[in-house]
């Protein structure tokens, strides 16, 4: 089955830029999406098709695939971008939705 | 505006069955794919089942057997049927709304209902 690898936890500093990594097989010829999930609340989309936002999401968040490799970046972080941060893709050879598995974004 | 509320949740024996519902409001229901994502306690997101538009279903392999996935056009109410529960399938289960057909990922959540299989 289709794996995608997120590193545990990232820590950053607040205006600074944080880098979340999404590795895969090959992911660069899939669509990656990205949620972002507050404690005791539901995930809410922050980036879809790779690098597209949705309406309401700040300009800091953005982004990229390249080969075995997607990124989430959030640029200028602040204090309420802490949270859990999950990429998505559609597999279509076994026909299944997988996620990654998540990482902590914890803002110094 | 979009709404999804689930409910149907509780605590469950092990091998007894549960039925999860999420009504949905705020949209033409029958022109969306729908979806259960469940997330165990302290862990990740999990893809449990996607119904199409027109009753196709897909499921994840560790629920295809014992999950049954099903709309209700007419009440525009999306459910899961749990069969032979096991303690690992204790989670939050959030219903999700695909946001387009050609596309797969989730523009609209509930805010979840909380099993827990347990003697």
């Amino acid at each position: 089955s289709y794996v995608l690898t997120q590193p545990p936890s990232v820590s950053v500093a607040p205006g600074k830029t944080a880098r979340i990594t999404c590795g895969g097989d090959n992911i660069g010829s899939k669509s990656v999406h990205w949620y972002q999930q507050k404690p005791g609340q539901a995930p809410v989309l922050v980036i879809y098709s790779d690098s597209d936002r949705p309406s309401g999401i700040p300009e800091r968040f953005s982004g990229s695939t390249s080969g075995n490799t997607a990124t989430l970046t959030i640029s200028r972080v602040e204090a309420g971008d802490e949270a859990d941060y999950y990429c998505q893709v559609w597999d279509s050879s076994s026909d299944h939705l997988v996620f990654g598995t998540g990482t902590k974004v914890t803002v110094l | 505006q979009v709404q999804l509320v689930e409910s149907g949740g509780g605590v469950v024996q092990p091998e007894r069955s549960l039925r999860l519902a999420c009504t949905a409001s705020g949209f033409t229901f029958s022109s969306f794919a729908m979806h259960w994502v469940r997330q165990a306690p302290g862990k990740g997101l999990e893809w449990v089942a996607i119904i199409s538009t027109d009753g196709i279903n897909k499921y994840a392999d560790s629920v295809k057997g014992r999950f049954t996935i099903s709309r209700d056009n007419s009440k525009n109410i999306l459910s899961l049927q749990m069969n032979s529960l096991r303690a690992e399938d204790t989670a939050v289960y959030f219903c999700a709304r695909q946001s387009s057909p050609m596309t797969n990922y989730f523009d609209y959540w509930g805010q979840g209902t909380l099993v827990t299989v347990s003697s």
